[in-house]
């Protein structure tokens, strides 16, 4: 079974541009939770979607937002870039979600902001 | 949100017991512990997780605390691909939201 993906890999952007990044879960999984990795915060959880529907949200600003389609694979859009939205996007997929199911990980997107 | 404290780094050496220690002492009674490695370049990768009793899969065990503030990862016998960042990541309010501490890199010596 194919694994998360999450494209593109690698992305530049310069600051106020805006970006989408995309995720496609594992095939049945319905839960896609996005996370943001730095190296001085580490992983923090952004927001988790279901069934097209926003579940959960971290403590992010409204630049930062998501949705998912019907065949469950999601986006994640941040307008207004600045330097400090450089980091390592991680989508994670899970069947159901609500804290009980395995978290699959996709390799992640790497976003640079100039 | 929860606070995820772990040792920032430990040292094993080859075929021997590993435990990495995580506190997490304001998780609530229904969440599960959650525990990923990453290595460089590379997404988390699922380890384990549990509730309350000690679990155990074909990569590692893990052994709760009764109080469940604290738990422990044993990889039974360490070996070289072991080496990785691992992290401690306790659920939040019956959700898919993870709290993950710093991580703790585990170095394998030869």
């Amino acid at each position: 079974k194919a694994g998360v993906t999450q494209t593109p890999r690698y992305l530049i952007k310069t600051r106020g541009q805006q970006v989408t990044l995309s995720c496609s879960p594992i095939s049945g999984h319905r839960s896609v939770s996005w996370y943001q990795q730095t190296p001085g915060q580490g992983l923090q959880f952004l927001f988790e979607y279901f069934s097209e529907t926003q579940r959960n949200k971290g403590n992010f600003p409204g630049r930062f937002s998501g949705r998912q389609f019907s065949n469950s694979r999601s986006e994640m859009n941040v307008s207004t870039l600045e330097l400090g939205d450089s980091a390592l996007y991680l989508c994670a997929s899970s069947l159901q979600g609500g804290g009980t199911d395995t978290q699959y990980f996709g390799p992640g997107t790497r976003l640079t902001v100039l | 949100d929860a606070k995820t404290t772990q040792p920032n780094s430990m040292e094993s050496n080859e075929e021997e017991p590993v435990h990495l220690p995580c506190n997490h002492s304001t998780i609530s009674g229904t969440d599960y512990i959650h525990w990923y490695r990453q290595l460089p370049s590379q997404g988390p990768e699922y380890v384990i997780h549990g509730l309350t009793s000690n679990v155990n899969n074909r990569m590692a065990s893990l052994a709760i605390a009764e109080d469940r503030k604290s738990s422990t990862l044993i990889l039974h016998r360490a070996t070289l691909r072991d080496a990785a960042v691992y992290y401690c990541a306790p659920g939040q309010g019956g959700s898919e939201k993870l709290v993950f501490g710093k991580g703790t890199k585990l170095t394998v010596n030869p």
